[in-house]
């Protein structure tokens, strides 16, 4: 079965810093990753995803992620942290082909200090 | 703005009332969802609809009850809930039903409050 483990529930950066956001996958099949982001009041946006094409995934608002199988890692990156990061980040694994379900992480909620 | 469009963004109802969560989305996507989040928790996976049909109902009590009209409208209907159904209820859609490569587009949600 599918699972996804995203390390750190929460995680403080000052404003201008890297930011990376753990996420840890198994998967019985080549997987579809997707990182969303989740500001309070709203739905999910997607970021970005992988869907086997190139392994440096570039998305939006400056954020990036790098697939790799043999650490089985999707972790997300932004080289300098916003105020306007701050929010609820959510990695997912799609399910079985045909299942139309997500497993999603438990969330990383991202601090970012002035 | 996302393309997904949910209405009321915010509910509140008592125990015995009967109420509705209505979802629409213009982009073509045939598969459409209903998710239930609680605070600081992902979302789970509620109901699929796959061309305007229920394709996975995932044990959900049958206080709520999904319906499909076409496939630009989901809605959730509600009935007899508990207080422990307040909770964010988001809906989704995705391009291609069955193709698990294909992004799910989350709505902003309706917040549900129980009383």
């Amino acid at each position: 079965a599918q699972s996804v483990t995203q390390l750190g529930s929460h995680v403080s950066v000052s404003e201008g810093a890297l930011v990376l956001l753990r996420c840890n996958y198994s998967s019985s099949v080549p997987p579809y990753l997707f990182w969303y982001v989740q500001y309070p009041n709203q739905g999910l946006q997607l970021l970005l995803k992988y869907t086997s094409a190139a392994t440096l995934v570039k998305g939006i608002n400056g954020f990036e992620a790098e697939f790799k199988k043999s650490e089985t890692s999707f972790h997300l990156t932004k080289p300098s942290a916003h105020m306007s990061d701050a929010a609820e980040y959510f990695c997912a694994v799609s399910d079985l082909p045909g299942t139309y379900k997500y497993i999603f992480g438990t969330g990383t909620r991202l601090k970012v200090l002035a | 703005d996302t393309e997904v469009t949910q209405t009321p963004k915010h509910l509140v109802m008592g125990m015995t009332n009967k109420k509705s969560l209505k979802c629409e989305q213009h982009m073509g996507h045939r598969a459409m969802y209903w998710y239930k989040q609680k605070a600081k928790k992902p979302p789970e996976l509620m109901f699929v609809y796959s061309y305007e049909k229920l394709s996975i109902n995932e044990s959900v009590p049958s206080r709520f009850s999904p319906e499909c009209p076409n496939s630009s409208l989901l809605n959730l209907h509600l009935h007899a809930l508990q207080p422990e159904d307040s909770a964010l209820y988001l809906c989704a859609s995705s391009q291609d039903p069955g193709s698990s490569n294909q992004p799910q587009h989350f709505g902003d949600g309706t917040r549900l409050s129980i009383l």
